[in-house]
């Protein structure tokens, strides 16, 4: 059963053209995490809800946003989307943001024209 | 944020025990070593984690060294669907800290038929 869900798999969108990416969960968990993962590299954290308190990392552009309108759903906003943006968008959740263990979804690749 | 040392890539043979290992000299009293993996075109998944003891579960073993300064996750048998990039960070969990992970460039597993 699928527990973290990101549509779509595969983005393609334009060089400044906002697009909204979508994160879902199953596992009712209280934390919910974006990163991004360009090629060859490893994950990097975005930001983080706990519940609807928002986390922002202190490097992490503006032109990112993101709005948890209910404890399902997390959504990833590129404002204007530049080539270097292009990536793996990883979603991921936990119950607690401490000490429990993460859950990833499969990730939306981003290709930026 | 306490840093870890992984090879950058391993080999093993099919059906052989690998032991990868960390380094993480600096790691403090309230740092967990978590350990994730991420298979080819994956998000990362849990293995295992521990703090001070041994660990033991369905995928994998963790041993931890007296000291804390390095740790090895023991894979008992190794199958080609093991191969992936393993991940070794160290979660903190102290008071006013968030628990987020950091991820390191990882040791990418290549298992051999």
């Amino acid at each position: 059963d699928a527990m973290v869900i990101q549509n779509p798999r595969y983005q393609v969108t334009q060089f400044g053209k906002p697009v909204t990416l979508s994160c879902s969960q199953t596992l009712n968990h209280n934390v919910m995490y974006w990163y991004q993962q360009k090629s060859s590299q490893a994950p990097k954290l975005l930001f983080h809800y706990y519940d609807k308190d928002f986390n922002n990392e202190a490097d992490t552009p503006d032109n990112f946003q993101s709005r948890r309108p209910n404890t399902s759903f997390c959504f990833l906003d590129i404002r204007s989307p530049g080539l270097g943006d292009a990536a793996m968008y990883l979603c991921a959740t936990s119950r607690d943001g401490v000490t429990g263990e993460q859950y990833f979804g499969p990730g939306t690749r981003l290709t930026v024209t | 944020d306490a840093k870890t040392t992984q090879p950058n890539s391993m080999e093993s043979n099919e059906e052989e025990p690998v032991h990868l290992p960390c380094n993480h000299s600096t790691i403090s009293g309230t740092d967990y070593i978590h350990w994730y993996r991420q298979l080819p075109s994956q998000g990362p998944e849990y293995v295992i984690h521990g703090l001070t003891s041994n660990v033991n579960n369905r995928m994998a073993s963790l041993a931890i060294a007296e000291d804390r300064k390095s740790s090895t996750l023991i894979l008992h048998r190794a199958t080609l669907r093991d191969a992936a990039v393993y991940y070794c960070i160290l979660r903190d969990v102290g008071s006013g800290n968030t628990g987020k992970l950091i991820f390191g460039q990882g040791t990418t597993l290549q298992v051999k038929p």
